[in-house]
């Protein structure tokens, strides 16, 4: 089956980039998002299509997928994009979470 | 906008039959995947499967041979039968909204917690 990883955790200074990726066979032949999902809240899209954000969405927030690897970036990260992150994949058939990435901004 | 809200009940007993219906709100059903996904205590989130308006399902191949979505136009609600539950199956389950175009969930539902305990 298909699977895709994450780091369990990242860490980034407030006002400082952070990268979060995703890792799968040929994921870049997939499209892939991204949710945020804070305590309590249900995910949040931040990123579709690869790289494309929804209305509402703070530009800081990016995305990209080539290869084997999808990468969120949050660009002068705020308290507030404290969350875990999961990426996602749809090959036009089934869909598959990765296991999900604490951000923690200290 | 439109808005999901799933119900059901929050404990079933295992080997019985998990049932929860989605009720959309605000917008048609049509020209959308109509998905079930949930997450596990202390666990990430776990796609169960999606219709689509017009009726073709696609479900997760591990959960395949115990899952049915149906999807009721008429009443804009969705439905999903999980069988043989047992206590693995104790999860928050979300109802989502997905674009055909390129399955992004942009809409969910507040989740409903159900418990698999005799």
């Amino acid at each position: 089956s298909y699977e895709l990883t994450q780091p369990p955790s990242v860490s980034v200074s407030p006002g400082q980039t952070a990268s979060i990726t995703c890792s799968g066979d040929k994921l870049g032949d997939r499209f892939a998002c991204w949710y945020q999902r804070k305590p309590g809240q249900s995910p949040v899209l931040v990123i579709y299509h690869n790289s494309r954000r929804p209305s509402g969405i703070p530009e800081r927030f990016s995305g990209s997928n080539s290869g084997n690897t999808a990468t969120l970036t949050i660009s002068g990260t705020q308290t507030m994009d404290e969350a875990d992150y999961y990426c996602q994949a749809w090959d036009r058939s089934t869909v598959v979470f990765g296991g999900g990435t604490k951000l923690t901004v200290l | 906008q439109v808005q999901l809200q799933e119900s059901g009940p929050g404990l079933v007993k295992p080997s019985e039959t998990l049932s929860l219906t989605c009720t959309v709100s605000g917008g048609s059903m049509f020209s959308y995947f109509w998905s079930w996904i949930r997450q596990p205590p202390g666990k990430g989130l776990e796609w169960i499967g999606h219709m689509y308006y017009s009726g073709s399902t696609n479900y997760n191949p591990s959960l395949k041979s115990r899952v049915t979505i149906s999807v009721d136009t008429s009443k804009n609600q969705f439905s999903l039968k999980l069988s043989s539950v047992t206590a693995a199956d104790t999860a928050v389950y979300y109802c989502a909204r997905a674009a055909v175009l390129h399955y992004a969930v942009d809409v969910w539902g507040q989740g409903t917690t159900v418990t698999v305990s005799s």
